[in-house]
């Protein structure tokens, strides 16, 4: 059982190129979450999917797009990378949205450089 | 924002039990306490979570104050594997991660 799964687990981009993070879960959970971890800092949401079909902007959502591609899958696209977007990026699902459900299981991560 | 505080850094001895405490002054009714920890740099890892009951389960006990002002996690028999950074969270829908408090378990 694989649980969350994310790819690549490192990457190197030059500044405007671009690049879509892949993320998988094996749980049947209908919701999936983006997070990303700067140094030294808690995580930060950029995007989220209560459910299949459904996406909503988080708290850092900007320079992001998402597509929920079937219920296992949702992906985070940067268009145009920026220096400001190296960071350790996360994905996590959970059942559900509502608090009493609302436990989450992340992926090992997807550590981005941008130069 | 839905905040909560923690101190910064806690030690303790292996073989100890660990308490971390959480204050969320602030908490309303409907607000569930969390707690994930992230080791290293892997992944957030869920613990244990609570609404008002104390609860427990294989990795660690919550306790929740009766006016649900503060929590405390506590790891009874703490290894040298405990070592990370402890979350508290207050949520309603989302995880908003502070900074957490970094335990370090010594031999």
């Amino acid at each position: 059982n694989a649980g969350v799964t994310q790819t690549p687990k490192f990457q190197v981009l030059k500044t405007g190129q671009s690049m879509t993070l892949q993320c998988a879960q094996d749980m049947n959970h209908n919701s999936m979450y983006w997070y990303r971890q700067d140094p030294g800092m808690g995580l930060r949401l950029i995007y989220y999917s209560a459910s299949e079909g459904t996406t909503d902007k988080g708290e850092v959502p900007n320079g992001y797009n998402v597509s929920r591609l079937n219920k296992r899958e949702f992906s985070l696209r940067l268009e145009s990378a920026a220096p400001s977007q190296t960071s350790v990026y996360f994905c996590a699902s959970s059942e559900g949205v509502g608090a009493a459900r609302n436990i989450q299981y992340f992926g090992a991560g997807t550590r981005l450089s941008v130069l | 924002d839905a905040k909560t505080t923690q101190p910064t850094s806690m030690d303790c001895a292996e073989g100890r039990a660990a308490n971390l405490p959480c204050n969320h002054s602030t908490i309303s009714g409907n607000e569930y306490v969390y707690w994930y920890r992230q080791i290293h740099s892997q992944g957030p890892q869920y613990i244990i979570h609570g609404l008002k009951n104390n609860e427990t389960n294989e990795m660690a006990s919550l306790i929740i104050t009766e006016d649900r002002k503060s929590s405390t996690l506590i790891l009874p028999h703490a290894t040298l594997r405990d070592t990370a950074v402890y979350y508290c969270i207050r949520i309603l829908q989302k995880l908003v991660f502070g900074q957490g408090t970094r335990l370090t378990i010594n031999p």
